[in-house]
């Protein structure tokens, strides 16, 4: 069983609708979470950790569900410039395990 | 967040030849880096894990022979792709783990497109 599973997508989005990804992870000891953003032939950049209680940035807001084993990242008001691939992350000891990543595709 | 460097950017070599790609964790030290593979339109994919001090550790089906990876000190690990050939052409990223406390993050390098002619 994979480490992590995200769905693909791709979501394509009006500007200005909200859009949720989430992602499972098998393994209950991982201890911390992330949601990376990548744009086409760049690196991803880490957009937010997850935290127990979620938290928010702006108009990103994430969420932890450890009984369920899942994150969550919602994102309000959605921008042009929100276009890209959404991965997650979970990190236990020594290693990151990325999931495969969710195309967005914001249109005007 | 922290800056991770990779550097070369980009390289397009000849087939046979070898390249050396470097990472260096520019403000902070690194004790494990990750080195990542990823063709167009597809996921990242876990080459190996860098130790500082030791050796690598590859995921299953990467050649440890064919990608060297030394990792000499605290802020700087290098991936060698020998002996190139046209299917090793793909964006080569590294990341750093950095840990703070209880948090540790991973933060990436810019990429290395390497095309290998």
């Amino acid at each position: 069983r994979k480490e992590v599973e995200q769905d693909p997508g791709p979501f394509n989005v009006p500007e200005g609708a909200t859009v949720a990804f989430n992602c499972t992870y098998s393994n209950s000891a991982s201890q911390s979470f992330f949601w990376y953003r990548q744009d086409c032939r760049k690196e991803p950049k880490l957009l937010m950790s997850v935290y127990s209680s979620g938290n928010e940035d702006g108009r990103f807001t994430a969420q932890l569900n450890r009984a369920s084993q899942y994150i969550s990242l919602l994102i309000r008001d959605s921008k042009l410039s929100d276009s890209a691939t959404y991965l997650c992350a979970v990190n236990r000891g020594n290693q990151f395990y990325f999931g495969t990543g969710t195309s967005l595709t914001v249109i005007p | 967040g922290a800056v991770v460097s990779q550097h070369p950017s980009w390289v397009i070599c000849k087939s046979g030849t070898s390249v050396k790609i470097e990472c260096r964790s520019l403000d902070f030290q690194a004790t494990t880096m990750f080195w990542y593979r990823q063709f167009p339109k597809q996921s990242l994919m876990l080459m190996a894990t860098s130790n500082e001090g030791s050796k690598a550790t590859y995921e299953q089906g990467v050649e440890k022979d064919k990608f060297l990876i030394n990792h000499a000190s605290l802020t700087l690990s290098t991936l060698t792709v020998t002996s190139a050939h046209p299917e090793d052409s793909s964006f080569y990223i590294c990341s750093a783990r950095k840990s703070l406390g209880a948090l540790t993050e991973a933060f990436f390098g810019q990429g290395t497109r390497l095309t290998v002619v």
